[in-house]
C-alpha cells in the first residue's frame, strides 16, 4: 500500500523557514515524480512544486519561485521542500503527492504551516 | 502559466440526477487534464486522468471528456457520497466545484 507521510509543520514567524519531509513507502519512489500542493484555510488546492525521479527536472509555480527549494532523498524515500521567506499568504495544509508528471496519484494527509507573527 | 478556470462555483442537485462541471485551459492543453474529488477534512483522490481515464477503484459513474482547452466532468447519477468538492488540473488547478445535495 502506498503511504506518504508529510512532517515538519509548524508555527513559524513571517521572513522565517521551515523545511517540510514526506516519508514514501509501498511503491519504488526512486521511479516516480513527486509533488507538493497547499491548500490554504478554506481555498481551493494550489500546486506549489514538482520533481522527476531523478531529480532532472524541477519546477515552481510563480508564487514561491526563488523562495522555495523542492528536492529528494531516493536512498531514504523522502521528499523535501525548504520555505525560506515565508509569507502569512504561504500558510496553508501541504500536502505531498507521488504520480507521474503532472497527475498527482497518490497524497498523504498533510501538514499544517501557519506563518503569522 | 496555465489558467484553469472552472464552472459552476457549486450546485446543488437530488441523488440521481446528472451533474456536469465545465474546466477551461487558458492555452492547448491536448488531453492533459485531471479530475479530483476533496471531501472535508480529506485528501483529493484522483478520479479521471487524461481528460477521461477513470481511475481504478472508481465508480463508472464518473467520467470525463474533452481535448485542447474545453473539458467536461461528469456524474451520471448522483449520490449522497459523491458530495464533496471537485477539481480540474493540469499543474495548476482550476478553482473548485462544491457539490451538494438538494
Amino acid at each position: 500500500e502506498v503511504q506518504l507521510v508529510e512532517s515538519g509543520g509548524g508555527l513559524v514567524k513571517p521572513g522565517g523557514s521551515l523545511r517540510l519531509s514526506c516519508a514514501a513507502s509501498g511503491f519504488t519512489f526512486s521511479s516516480y515524480s513527486m509533488n507538493w500542493v497547499r491548500q490554504a484555510p478554506g481555498k481551493g488546492l494550489e500546486w506549489v512544486s514538482s520533481i522527476s525521479s531523478s531529480s532532472s527536472y524541477i519546477y515552481y509555480a510563480d508564487s514561491v519561485k526563488g523562495r522555495f527549494t523542492i528536492s529528494r532523498d531516493n536512498a531514504k524515500n523522502s521528499l523535501y521542500l525548504q520555505m525560506n521567506s515565508l509569507r502569512a499568504e504561504d500558510t496553508a495544509v501541504y500536502y505531498c503527492a507521488s504520480g507521474s508528471t503532472g497527475t498527482f496519484r497518490n497524497w498523504g494527509q498533510g501538514t499544517l504551516v501557519t506563518v503569522s507573527s | 502559466d496555465i489558467q484553469m478556470t472552472q464552472s459552476p462555483s457549486s450546485l446543488s442537485a437530488s441523488v440521481g440526477d446528472r451533474v456536469t462541471i465545465t474546466c477551461q485551459a487558458s492555452q492547448d492543453i491536448s488531453n492533459y487534464l485531471n479530475w479530483y474529488q476533496q471531501k472535508p477534512g480529506k485528501a483529493p483522490k484522483l478520479l479521471i486522468y487524461d481528460a477521461s481515464n477513470l481511475e481504478t477503484g472508481v465508480p463508472s459513474r464518473f467520467s470525463g471528456s474533452g481535448s485542447g482547452t474545453d473539458f467536461t466532468f461528469t456524474i451520471s447519477s448522483l449520490q449522497p457520497e459523491d458530495i464533496a468538492t471537485y477539481y480540474c488540473q493540469q499543474f495548476s488547478f482550476g478553482g473548485g466545484t462544491k457539490v451538494e445535495i438538494k
